[in-house]
């Protein structure tokens, strides 16, 4: 069965400072992955997918097929950027979401 | 509306009782999807449909959960019997295709006392 690991509950850093959420999966076919955030006090919304291998809001991530591996990155993270976010898997409609790191970036 | 609606945003129920969620999803979305956020925890898929198709209950865990959707609009997540391990916060999110970009609801956060 896939399976999505997030091995950060929480992650904190200075604003200015470069950030990296990790998230592993594992999974034997060809999942698509999937960044998820939800901001305080808003709804869960779709941050970015790998297939389209765009940055948004100034974070990327790639699709490490050799290490199962879905990192997001941000070179400099900002106030704005503390939210809860999920990794998600989704392949044969089997969707399958990460346990979730909150980041919470300092002043 | 503009986005997927859930009602009631929270319910204390006691244990032993009945609770149903109400889920609407963004008009024209086909596929609806139900999962449970518990406390510290991720988001863990309960029951998918699609469509006029045969619903997706690989996800509930137990039988006092079940769901129903009338079409393609409103569902309604039922647990019967309410245990204090049901505590959670319950979403609902939509998309049209069937697929990952789902749009979700603000939830129903569920305490049994």
């Amino acid at each position: 069965a896939q399976r999505v690991t997030q091995p950060e509950k929480l992650l904190s850093v200075f604003k200015g400072a470069p950030v990296e959420l990790k998230c592993n999966y594992s999974y034997s076919g060809s999942p698509e992955l999937f960044w998820y955030v939800q901001y305080s006090r808003q709804r869960l919304q779709l941050l970015l997918r790998h297939i389209s291998r765009e940055s948004i809001k100034g974070f990327t991530a790639d699709l490490n097929k050799g290490e199962t591996s879905f990192h997001l990155k941000k070179p400099f993270a900002q106030e704005e950027d503390s939210a809860m976010y999920y990794c998600a898997s989704f392949d044969n409609n089997d969707m399958r979401f990460g346990a979730g790191t909150r980041l919470t970036v300092k002043p | 509306g503009a986005g997927v609606s859930q009602s009631p945003s929270n319910k204390v129920t006691e244990k032993g009782k009945d609770v149903e969620l109400r889920c609407d999803p963004i008009s024209g979305h086909t596929a609806l999807y139900w999962y449970r956020q518990r406390l510290g925890q991720g988001l863990e898929f309960l029951i998918y449909f699609q469509g006029n198709s045969a619903p997706d209950k690989s996800g509930l865990p137990s039988d006092r959960f079940s769901a129903e959707r009338t079409g393609e609009s409103v569902s309604t997540l039922t647990i019967q019997r309410t245990q204090q391990e049901d505590s959670a916060v319950y979403l609902c999110a939509s998309s049209f295709p069937p697929g990952p970009q789902q749009f979700f609801g603000p939830g129903t956060r569920l305490t049994v006392l």
